[in-house]
């Protein structure tokens, strides 16, 4: 079981990114995959999720307006697409999935994206 | 600022014991929630270390423990060694706003 993210990006302010995590093995439509980014000199910090098969999603209030998350079965890849991109979103970004639901941990990790956003 | 508090920072020597803490709410680490923790050493993505409050995945040693009481958990290393030096987070669901929320994380330093 592997998740498996997209190389390295190198964007200019106010354009969008969008990255993608496919996963290798375990389940896929029933269980909740999320969105994890760790800027420089900070935490880990949650942007959103999605259930692929119920097309559930879930976006922490700072970035529901900029985030948009999507899932296609047929490959077994989740997307994230951030538009707007700032300085500040600079970071390394991880896809997770869940052992359930949200409330479950996340026993599954993507390699890390690194998004540069250069002014 | 994390909506689980974490101290920025913990430190011990080689084979000593560490506690590090994770504080919330009623409505994330409260009674009948999980908390569950996570290992990021440098340069490597997330870890999970402790999930459900005190359970360890396959492969985790003995020497990572977890547990929980009212609205605060605990991640407890044992013969701390120098591999273990990185940040370790706590995250839990919050009901009230329906989101997935980390703790601020805590470094660690094996001195």
């Amino acid at each position: 079981e592997q998740l498996v993210q997209s190389g390295a990006e190198v964007e200019k302010a106010g354009f969008s990114v969008k990255l993608s995590c496919k996963a290798y093995g375990g389940t896929f439509g029933s269980t909740a995959f999320s969105w994890v980014r760790r800027a420089p000199g900070q935490g880990l910090e949650w942007l959103g999720g999605i259930v692929p098969g119920f097309e559930t999603k879930k976006y922490a209030q700072k970035f529901h307006d900029r985030v948009t998350i999507t899932a296609d079965e047929s490959t077994t890849t989740v997307y994230l697409e951030m538009s707007g991109l700032r300085s500040e979103d600079t970071a390394i970004y991880f896809c997770a999935r869940h052992r359930g639901g949200y409330y479950y941990a996340m026993g599954d990790w993507g390699q890390g994206t690194t998004v540069t956003v250069s002014s | 600022q994390s909506v689980l508090t974490q101290p920025p920072s913990v430190s011990g020597a080689p084979g000593q014991r560490v506690t590090i803490s994770c504080t919330g709410t009623s409505s994330n680490t409260g009674p009948g929630f999980d908390v569950h923790w996570y290992q990021q050493l440098p340069g490597t993505a997330p870890k999970l270390l402790v999930f459900d409050n005190d359970w360890r995945p396959a492969g985790v040693p003995a020497r990572f423990s977890g547990s929980k009481s009212g609205t605060s958990a605990s991640l407890t290393i044992t013969g701390l060694q120098a591999g273990d030096e990185g940040v370790y987070y706590c995250q839990s669901h919050d009901t009230r706003l329906d989101v997935v929320i980390f703790g601020g994380g805590t470094k660690l330093t094996v001195v």
